[in-house]
């Protein structure tokens, strides 16, 4: 099936310094969402991108929908403690009927 | 307020005893989901369910159950739970344009000894 593959798998960072993670698929995808899973909780969408080449901000974070559509970015500016969590992609791939799928995450660890 | 309600929260039980989560959405959403999520493997779809009456098999049914009799609940059933069942449980719901994507609940934590 289609997957969306998520890098890197886990960071580890120092408070105040920038972030960057991507997503990315083998096939074309017409929306892409970004979640953020705090410790012990459900995932909670931080910003939806519905065209290619969008920029979307949200606070200190920012996601880009890649022109070839088969791609997703997400960056995070000047990082602190509550950042920690695990950050997922997602997205409905052609044909899916509106099913989301999920990529494998990116954990973030942040070092005061 | 807009959500969706898990529970137990935390489940310990025994192979073979027969188990049901339960999972609530206050938002009249078409779309219902369950995932299970395990370390290193991401959040892997069981069941979903488009519609009351309306269910379909994900990436990992097997050995569960699901049921959508009415709009707003969704149950989780393991008919006999075996302890590769052992899991972080989310349940998830979405309006019938899920581009918008979805609301999750606050995940159940079962293990099966």
């Amino acid at each position: 099936g289609q997957q969306l593959n998520q890098s890197p798998q886990s960071m580890f960072i120092q408070e105040g310094e920038d972030v960057s993670m991507n997503c990315t698929s083998s096939s074309i995808f017409n929306t892409w969402l970004w979640y953020k899973q705090d410790p012990g909780e459900g995932p909670v969408l931080l910003i939806a991108l519905y065209k290619a080449g969008e920029l979307t901000s949200n606070g200190r974070l920012t996601a880009q929908f890649g022109i070839t559509r088969k791609d997703s970015f997400l960056n995070i500016s000047a990082s602190i403690p509550s950042d920690v969590g695990i950050y997922f992609c997602a997205g409905p791939p052609r044909g899916s009927q509106g099913n989301l799928i999920f990529g494998k995450g990116t954990k973030l660890s942040v070092k005061p | 307020e807009a959500q969706v309600t898990q529970n137990p929260r935390y489940l310990i039980t025994v192979t073979g005893k027969k188990l049901t989560v339960t999972c609530s959405q206050n938002m009249n959403h078409e779309y219902m989901s369950w995932y299970r999520q395990d370390p290193g493997l991401g959040l892997r779809q069981i069941y979903y369910s488009m519609n009351v009456e309306v269910t379909d098999k994900g990436d990992v049914p097997e050995g569960y159950k699901v049921s959508r009799k009415e709009k707003r609940n969704f149950p989780l059933i393991l008919e006999s739970p075996s302890p590769n069942q052992t899991s972080l449980y989310f349940c998830a719901s979405g309006g019938a344009d899920r581009i918008y994507g979805y609301t999750f609940g606050s995940g159940t934590r079962l293990t099966v000894v």
